[in-house]
């Protein structure tokens, strides 16, 4: 059973452009959302993560946009740039580290 | 950000064999460490969570006596493929936490069984 879902599977962006990257979650026990980005054979490195008493959090180009009622939240990447194009994770814990992931966007930036 | 490594980064073993792969965490002391398997273009699996000093709690599905965890200190935990077959082929990422939410991951050891 997925408890996290994350769309779309892949994304093409040109560069410059904003790549947005959707989660979906049903578990109201997590209370705590990070976003990965993995490049090829590397493990995965936390880029920005937000807890549901905050809409968004902004860090640089990212930005969490976070919507407790829909149990939504999403990642933008601002003027998106080809060393971007990686693999990003979405996930969610509850307070006992019990993280899950999201199946992953493989985001490609076009030059 | 808290920095963990892993040893070896890649293995190739006969179908048979044992393999331990290590997981340290070089900044900080991981209370709890985790150990994920990944296929490829797939997502991060939970295999097991390791409290230093305590038995690993394994998922559903995962066999204990063939992935044997131990988590003897605050800055390392091992992981043992036991008996090895070409299924066991895979990406194996650990991840270290020092009691926040944050979990901070190990660059991957890729395990190829022949």
């Amino acid at each position: 059973q997925q408890q996290v879902k994350q769309s779309p599977q892949s994304l093409i962006v040109q560069k410059g452009g904003i790549s947005i990257i959707n989660c979906a979650y049903e578990n109201t026990a997590f209370d705590y959302f990070p976003w990965y980005q993995q490049f090829p054979g590397k493990g995965p490195a936390l880029l920005i993560a937000i807890r549901p008493d905050v809409s968004e959090k902004k860090e640089g180009r990212f930005t969490i946009s976070f919507n407790k009622s829909a149990k939504q939240f999403s990642l933008h990447i601002m003027d998106s740039q080809p060393g971007d194009s990686a693999t990003y994770f979405c996930a969610a814990s509850t307070g006992n580290n019990d993280m899950r992931f999201g199946a992953g966007t493989r985001l490609t930036v076009k030059p | 950000g808290a920095v963990v490594s892993q040893h070896p980064s890649w293995v190739i073993c006969k179908s048979g064999t044992s393999v331990k792969i290590e997981c340290r965490s070089l900044d900080f002391q991981a209370t709890t460490m985790f150990w994920y398997r990944q296929f490829p273009k797939q997502s991060l699996m939970l295999m097991a969570t390791s409290n230093e000093g305590s038995k690993a709690t394994y998922e559903q599905g995962v066999e204990k006596d063939k992935f044997l965890i131990n988590h003897a200190s605050l800055t390392l935990s091992t992981l043992t493929v036991t008996s090895a077959h070409p299924e066991d082929s895979s990406f194996y990422i650990c991840s270290g936490t020092s009691g926040t939410d944050t979990q901070y991951f190990g660059p991957g050891t890729r395990l190829t069984v022949l």
